[in-house]
């Protein structure tokens, strides 16, 4: 297992298009998170997931985002409708439990929107 | 919402000196924990302080937690260029962690 994994690295869309990123955890780990970093500023809680189980949602996830956990391994994030404003970096992490061993994050995504 | 923040916002210094960044936070927490982010990268977590604990060592950090004033800073000692970093700090409030806004940290050779 060699971390966490997010696919794909870089994505250029157009604003109104739909999008979707996979985060692939590791393995053991019962716990996703789904976060937002822009240009100079530290990651935003979007969501997070216990196994299969969507748990906690943040305000700033709009009716546009959606994430999934489906049999408690890889998760996707969907954006839809994009706006210039989604423009950013999503990481994903992973955790055992409640994280006491820290978050392992990935790479992240990064999303432009033009 | 971000829960933390960092101060200063930026450092550098040189290297081999000691680096100190500083983070308040708002609400009770469980445990703080901090990361570094080299850029355009994911966060790698560094070290983990309890609610109940008031210092941690890890190698060249070190890290102290007030839980009365709600701050944390941590301390990198004997610098290196390879340190050069944004640094955040983050809240465990018991689902999921809360980030601030980070140091950036620049450690000229």
């Amino acid at each position: 297992d060699t971390g966490v994994s997010q696919d794909p690295r870089h994505k250029i869309t157009k604003r109104g298009q739909n999008v979707t990123f996979r985060c692939d955890p590791i393995s053991e780990h019962n716990r996703l998170y789904w976060y937002r970093q822009t240009l100079g500023q530290g990651p935003e809680f979007l969501t997070y997931f216990q196994n299969e189980a969507q748990l906690e949602k943040s305000r700033l996830l709009s009716d546009r985002f959606s994430a999934e956990r489906p049999k408690g391994s890889f998760s996707t994030l969907e954006i839809q409708r994009t706006e210039q404003g989604d423009s950013a970096m999503y990481l994903c992490a992973s955790s055992l439990d409640e994280g006491l061993d820290g978050y392992t994050f990935g790479s992240g995504t990064r999303l432009t929107v033009v | 919402s971000q829960q933390g923040e960092e101060d200063p916002q930026a450092l550098s210094i040189q290297e081999g000196e000691n680096a100190t960044m500083n983070c308040s936070y708002k609400t009770s927490i469980n445990n703080l924990q901090w990361y570094r982010q080299n850029s355009g990268r994911g966060l790698v977590h560094l070290i983990l302080i309890r609610s109940n604990e008031r210092e941690k060592h890890s190698g060249r950090l070190r890290v102290t937690l007030d839980t009365s004033k709600k701050s944390s800073s941590l301390l990198i000692t004997a610098s290196r260029a390879a340190d050069t970093a944004s640094y955040f700090c983050a809240t465990d409030l018991g689902n999921d962690m809360r980030f601030g806004a980070g140091t950036r940290l620049t450690v000229k050779p």
